[in-house]
């Protein structure tokens, strides 16, 4: 079945560096999503990326989809403590409705 | 945005006892609804798809006996937990999406099921 490998698994960065984390499939997507999840919290819908080589920018967080649909990225420039959170992946192949979600980054901002 | 409110937020039990988990879209119709199991700094894992009026799609591995999902109308879905169990203890989250394929999931606020 579909596998969907996410790195790093954590990632402890003082605040105003940059981050990234990075999302690989094992199948073609038709789409990919990213969500937040807060500690103690759900997943709330960031993104979603359609297009092959498609880059989308929200404020300090960009997203890109790669050219073979396969990969893709989330950077955050200069972070800060409300980007703490686990920030996860999870693609639309085929037909299916059902994601397949990533195995997640852990981010940490250290003031 | 789209609003999926889930409720209990909490629950802690006795072993055996059978626990309900209420889904809601609050301001959409939620054709499909999606349930989830997380364990503590894991990924969200599928249980099971389901639409409404018709029976849920379970993943492999899911006892569908044991997790009861139904899902009647398009702004409701339940899962009913049967006989739980200290290993069933998990935080569940559902999750409500539209007519489309491609549109984005909404998350309900999950419920962390401690299981004694």
């Amino acid at each position: 079945g579909q596998q969907v490998m996410q790195i790093p698994q954590y990632q402890h960065v003082q605040e105003g560096e940059d981050f990234t984390t990075y999302c690989n499939s094992s199948t073609t997507l038709s789409n990919i999503q990213w969500y937040k999840q807060r500690p103690g919290g759900h997943p709330v819908f960031l993104i979603q990326l359609v297009k092959s080589g498609e880059v989308k920018k929200q404020k300090r967080l960009t997203f890109q989809f790669g050219e073979a649909k396969k990969n893709s990225s989330l950077h955050i420039t200069a972070t800060q403590t409300t980007d703490v959170g686990t920030y996860f992946c999870a693609g639309l192949s085929g037909s299916a409705r059902q994601l397949t979600f990533g195995s997640g980054t852990q981010l940490t901002v250290l003031p | 945005g789209a609003v999926v409110s889930q409720h209990p937020s909490w629950v802690i039990c006795k072993s055996g006892t059978s626990v309900k988990i209420e889904c809601r879209s609050l301001d959409f119709q939620a054709t499909t609804m999606f349930w989830y199991r997380q364990f503590p700094k894991q990924s969200l894992m599928l249980m099971a798809t389901s639409n409404e009026g018709s029976k849920a799609t379970y993943e492999q591995g899911v006892e569908k006996d044991k997790f009861l999902i139904n899902h009647a109308s398009l702004t409701l879905s339940t899962l009913t937990v049967t006989s739980a169990h200290p290993e069933d203890s998990s935080f569940y989250i559902c999750s409500g999406s539209g007519t489309e394929r491609s549109q984005p999931q909404h998350f309900g606020d999950g419920t962390r099921l401690s299981i004694l």
